[in-house]
């Protein structure tokens, strides 16, 4: 079945530190590929997404990009921030079954 | 806008007892989904309801009904609820229809421990 590999966390992070956390997917199907960030004692909310192959998804610094020929959507941020401490959950969803499959998310820690 | 809402926000249940979690959203959405949260198993899948009038099965229905009230209201009950159903629930709903709104927006949670 779909499925979403998230590298194992915690990651731990100085401030204005490159991260990168890794995302695999299945590729069965066109999928629509999403990282959501879930902060302390809150809910999951979209960071950004792409719709399909070679999309850049951005926002708040933080990029993925849709790579079919690897099947990742890695996200990426230049300089991150005590703030972007969380935890970021991959996932994908398409046509035939619109439920979105999640990885398992992977919690960043970030020093001062 | 609230977006979507939950309550309670907190909740302890004695082994047994039986309790109704409540779900809204204002943003006119077709669908709406449980999911539980566990430490370091990620989401889960309860049940969901495609539209107004349907519901059905999740990877973990069990222990669980749940009720599509209207379109806007999708409550989850633990009929007898159990130690093991300790966890953090959240609602989230989406509009269906096409690639783009695969997206979910989710509520805040609802942290319910079993004693």
């Amino acid at each position: 079945g779909d499925s979403v590999t998230q590298m194992e966390g915690p990651v731990t992070l100085s401030e204005e530190a490159f991260l990168t956390i890794n995302c695999t997917y299945t590729a069965t199907g066109y999928p629509s590929l999403f990282w959501y960030v879930q902060y302390p004692g809150e809910g999951l909310q979209l960071l950004l997404k792409a719709t399909k192959a070679d999309d850049k998804g951005s926002n708040k610094g933080f990029e993925a990009t849709y790579r079919k020929e690897t099947t990742s959507f890695h996200l990426e941020k230049g300089s991150v921030q005590v703030s972007d401490s969380a935890v970021y959950f991959c996932a994908r969803a398409s046509g035939g079954s619109y439920i979105p499959t999640f990885g398992r998310g992977t919690s960043l820690i970030v020093h001062p | 806008n609230a977006g979507v809402t939950q309550t309670p926000k907190f909740q302890v249940l004695k082994t047994g007892q039986s309790m109704t979690l409540q779900c809204a959203q204002d943003m006119n959405h077709n669908s709406m989904y449980w999911y539980r949260q566990d430490p370091g198993m990620g989401l889960r899948l309860i049940y969901y309801s495609a539209s107004e009038g349907t519901t059905d099965k999740g990877e973990v229905p069990n222990g669980y009904n749940v009720s599509r009230l209207n379109k806007r209201e999708f409550s989850l009950r633990l009929e007898s609820a159990a130690p093991s159903q300790t966890s953090v629930y959240f609602c989230a709903s989406s509009v269906f229809g096409d690639r783009s709104s695969y997206e979910q927006y989710f509520g805040p949670g609802t942290r319910l421990t079993v004693t």
